[in-house]
């Protein structure tokens, strides 16, 4: 079966502006969690969202947002761009999410805020 | 808060078994060890997890101590695709729908 997809892969983007990422679960997930990875603060938990409704989330500023949608696929935001926000930005689904395992990743979307 | 302790980095021979260990001093009695992997330039991998009990799969075992305090993870014939930075993660089986990941261990399997 087809894995976690996000899309794009690759994303510069000029400090201010906004950026939308999207990300595509595993046929049948219904829990979709975003991270973002940084070489400084390393993998972070953003937020999870579970049938279209954000059930948890991670200690990062109000310009992080996201969305799920009823087919499951989820976006995620991030407003007026900071330098600090270049990272790779990682999805993962599950069946219903809440567990230690069952998390699929995608390949990530890397960010550069210039 | 991270409530694992694991080496930096690690080298391995091709071939040999890649032992990586994980304190975990103040595990709770319902807290779970889980092990993910994340390879250059992709997403974390589930491994392996386990409660007290020795663990093991196609991939990978995992060795608890009897006091809960310390864990190793046991790729037994590493190959060059097993580098990779890997996390040990410590929580209760279900709950916040989050994992902390650590600082984990890089894993460097020489030829």
């Amino acid at each position: 079966k087809a894995g976690v997809t996000q899309t794009p892969r690759y994303l510069i983007k000029t400090r201010g502006q906004q950026v939308t990422l999207s990300c595509s679960p595993i046929s049948g997930h219904r829990s979709v969690s975003w991270y973002q990875q940084t070489p400084g603060q390393g993998l972070q938990f953003l937020f999870e969202y579970f049938s279209e409704t954000q059930r948890n989330k991670g200690n990062f500023p109000g310009r992080f947002s996201g969305r799920q949608f009823s087919n499951s696929r989820s976006e995620m935001n991030v407003s007026t761009l900071e330098l600090g926000d270049s990272a790779l930005y990682l999805c993962a689904s599950s069946l219903e999410g809440g567990y230690g395992y069952g998390y699929t990743f995608g390949s990530g979307t890397r960010l550069t805020v210039v | 808060d991270a409530k694992t302790t694991q080496p930096p980095s690690m080298d391995c021979a091709e071939g040999r078994a890649a032992n990586l260990p994980c304190n975990h001093s103040t595990i709770s009695g319902n807290e779970y060890v889980y092990w993910y992997r994340q390879i250059h330039s992709q997403g974390p991998q589930y491994i392996i997890h386990g409660l007290k009990n020795n663990e093991t799969n196609e991939m990978a075992s995992l060795i608890i101590t009897e006091d809960r305090k310390s864990s190793t993870l046991i790729l037994p014939h590493a190959t060059l695709r097993d580098t990779a930075v890997y996390y040990c993660i410590v929580r209760v089986e279900s709950g916040a729908n989050n994992l902390f990941f650590g600082t984990g261990t890089r894993l460097t399997v020489i030829p």
